[in-house]
């Protein structure tokens, strides 16, 4: 089945260590997206890329950086993890104005 | 800019009882309107669209919602519910970036099924 894959589902980070979360797709979609979901609070869109083209959120931190190496995978880096980047991330993808299609989620704790 | 609020953050029925779910939104033009479902430790799953086509929409599980522009509402609704429709519901608004969507969330609803 078409989906999107987000690896690990779980991830445990130590402040200030950096790290990596992965998003994969076989959907083909040319839009794919991150967002950021802290506990019991709304999905909150940190950036998207268009094809190549990287948007960024006025209100995402600079800690926040992503890539997309090919239309299948993108990721997202954070720097210097602090303990309030602890949160549930939510990777989507959609083609154009379509429907959007969310990934698991990668659930990340900050020690 | 688009915006939603989700009245209610805590939503309590008993099995087979009228699931009432309720969303206002605020928009400038006239708006793309989701209900995604979400259940623990899990992604967003869409329950259905408002695209201006019919101001009823149905989606999948038995959900549906109204689109009442006089009221800026769009409130969810399953006539019965069941156990397995616990869960979060977040209503979202989009707001367009180009030639992708952005969905602006509200910040959700936790519906709690009593048997």
């Amino acid at each position: 089945d078409a989906m999107v894959i987000q690896n690990p589902r779980y991830q445990v980070t130590q402040f200030g260590k950096p790290v990596t979360l992965s998003c994969s797709q076989t959907l083909n979609h040319n839009v794919m997206y991150w967002y950021q979901q802290k506990s019991s609070q709304a999905p909150k869109l940190l950036f998207h890329y268009y094809d190549k083209d990287f948007n960024n959120e006025a209100d995402t931190p600079d800690n926040f950086q992503s890539r997309r190496p090919n239309t299948s995978f993108c990721f997202l880096d954070i720097r210097s993890p602090g303990l309030g980047d602890a949160a549930m991330y939510l990777c989507a993808t959609s083609r154009d104005m379509g429907k959007q299609f969310f990934g698991p989620g990668t659930r990340l704790t900050v020690l | 800019a688009q915006s939603v609020t989700q009245l209610g953050s805590h939503v309590s029925v008993s099995e087979g009882a009228l699931v009432l779910l309720r969303c206002n939104y605020s928009s400038s033009v006239p708006p793309y309107l989701f209900w995604y479902v979400q259940y623990p430790n899990q992604g967003l799953q869409l329950l259905l669209k408002y695209t201006s086509a019919a101001t009823l929409v149905k989606g999948i599980n038995g959900f549906e919602a109204e689109f009442k522009k006089s009221e800026t509402s769009f409130h969810l609704t399953k006539p019965s519910a069941h156990m397995s429709d616990a869960a979060e519901y977040f209503c979202a608004v989009s707001d367009r970036l180009g030639g992708s969507e952005k969905l602006v969330f509200g910040k959700g609803t936790k519906l709690t099924v009593n048997p």
